[in-house]
């Protein structure tokens, strides 16, 4: 079982980027996203599809439809430049997307 | 909450890679967590290995197959992963990772994050 997302994108500072992961039984169950900035660990940044942990900026947000899960960073920031995984459980195993590396610049 | 990986850095083919992981700030008893590992590793991305409940109940990664144990050490508030028979293909980041219990598995998530420990596998 797969969680797929784009490998890279990249924005302008000030700009909207949705970074989306698809998994054949998505639409099952809930997802998480994480962000790592480079030489760190994975930071939590949503969990159960769209819910926000303390301290997260309000400009990421998330939602899921069907087998997809967006990620959506309302007007991108150049701290926000990092690398973004999404997750979902499927059969009792955590299962990671292999990433989307955002560049802001 | 904090959370700190342990270790040897390097391990010998064959050999059995043995980490520890030091909780802070909570207790390892805590009835709405469960405690994981995770590794990253250039090749195949995050991966969760398994995670453990206080009462010794675990969840594994099937991919492991039967190499790895976690483990649970309620006098030191440590949590601890083997993994036997190691090839380059362990080598990693390892991470201790707090695995929050929501209500059931396909609504928990993963925070906070150690800091992370490299291994490499080499002779």
């Amino acid at each position: 079982y797969e969680l797929t997302q784009t490998p890279s994108i990249s924005v302008s500072p000030g700009q909207t980027v949705t970074i989306t992961c698809s998994g054949a039984r998505l639409g099952d169950t809930y997802a998480c996203w994480y962000q790592q900035k480079p030489g760190q660990s994975p930071a939590l940044v949503i969990y159960l599809d769209s819910k926000r942990p303390s301290g997260i900026p309000e400009r990421f947000s998330g939602s899921s439809s069907g087998n997809t899960a967006t990620l959506t960073i309302s007007g991108a920031q150049t701290m926000d430049e990092a690398e973004y995984f999404c997750q979902a459980w499927d059969r009792g195993t955590a299962i990671f997307g292999g990433g989307t590396k955002l560049t802001v610049l | 909450l904090q959370l700190e990986e342990s270790g040897p850095g390097l391990v010998k083919p064959s050999e059995t890679l043995s980490l520890s992981c030091t909780v802070s700030g909570a207790s390892i008893s805590s009835s709405d967590s469960y405690w994981a590992w995770i590794r990253q590793s250039p090749g195949k991305g995050l991966e969760w290995i398994g995670s453990i409940y206080f009462s010794g109940a675990t969840y594994y990664n099937p991919s492991l197959q039967s190499r790895r144990t976690v483990s649970i050490d309620w006098s030191k508030n440590q949590v601890s992963l083997k993994v036997t028979s190691v090839t380059a293909a362990d080598t990693a980041i390892y991470y201790c990772v707090r695995h929050y219990a929501y209500s059931q598995l396909s609504r928990d998530w993963f925070d906070p994050w150690g800091p992370g420990i490299l291994v490499t596998v080499s002779s």
